[in-house]
């Protein structure tokens, strides 16, 4: 079965410094590889999305991912860390057997704080 | 912009009521799903619908049944709300590609006491 694992449920950077917030996933075939943010007591907001083309993808906030095939991983990073990052950020692959593929599989959840 | 709007950010029920949690999405979008979060379990999907009319079961569907009558409109009820359906509930959509994402709505806190 096709699963998201994101490593770490908290993590804790000081303002400034880098955001490296860890995904991997399963996928027997190339995958559609997204991550959301959610604020508090938010709904769930797009950072980016990869689909193909170029490995390196540019979201909303500074952020990026690349995916990597030969890891099977999809990492998000900010060089530079401010307050209002904090919150919390998922990791999902699009689904690609007959039973899910209208579907997101999503991780559990990467909580960040940001200490001034 | 694309909206889905959930028609309540917070409610309190009681024990055994028929709750409706309401759903409108203003983009034409033929997927719609229901979620509930909590604290360590992430996004759970109760059911989605990917027409009119026709729906799916997720991975936590009991308790819970959809209604979509409309495009734009998909209804979650609890048939009889219990204590254990206390929960954060999103509302989302998506085109039918499988390369577009999901739009989320603010979500409904609810509360059953």
């Amino acid at each position: 079965a096709q699963s998201v694992t994101q490593l770490g449920s908290h993590v804790s950077v000081s303002e400034g410094a880098l955001v490296l917030l860890r995904c991997n996933y399963s996928s027997s075939v190339p995958p559609y590889l997204f991550w959301y943010v959610q604020y508090p007591n938010q709904g769930l907001q797009l950072l980016l999305k990869y689909t193909t083309g170029a490995t390196l993808v540019k979201g909303i906030n500074g952020f990026e991912a690349e995916f990597k095939k030969s890891e099977t991983s999809f990492h998000l990073t900010k060089p530079s860390a401010h307050m209002s990052d904090a919150a919390e950020y998922f990791c999902a692959v699009r689904g690609v057997n007959a039973g899910n593929n209208r579907k997101l599989i999503w991780g559990l959840g990467t909580s960040l704080a940001v200490n001034p | 912009d694309v909206k889905v709007t959930q028609s309540s950010r917070y409610l309190v029920k009681r024990t055994g009521e028929k709750v409706f949690l309401e759903c409108v999405q203003d983009m034409d979008h033929e997927n719609m799903f229901w979620y509930r979060q909590d604290p360590g379990l992430g996004l759970r999907l109760i059911y989605f619908s990917y027409d009119v009319k026709m729906k799916e079961k997720g991975d936590i569907p009991e308790g819970y049944s959809v209604s979509r009558e409309k495009k734009e409109r998909f209804s979650l009820i609890l048939e009889s709300a219990s204590t254990n359906q206390t929960s954060m509930y999103l509302c989302a959509s998506s085109l039918r590609g499988g390369n577009t994402e999901a739009f989320f709505g603010q979500g409904t806190r609810l509360t059953v006491v």
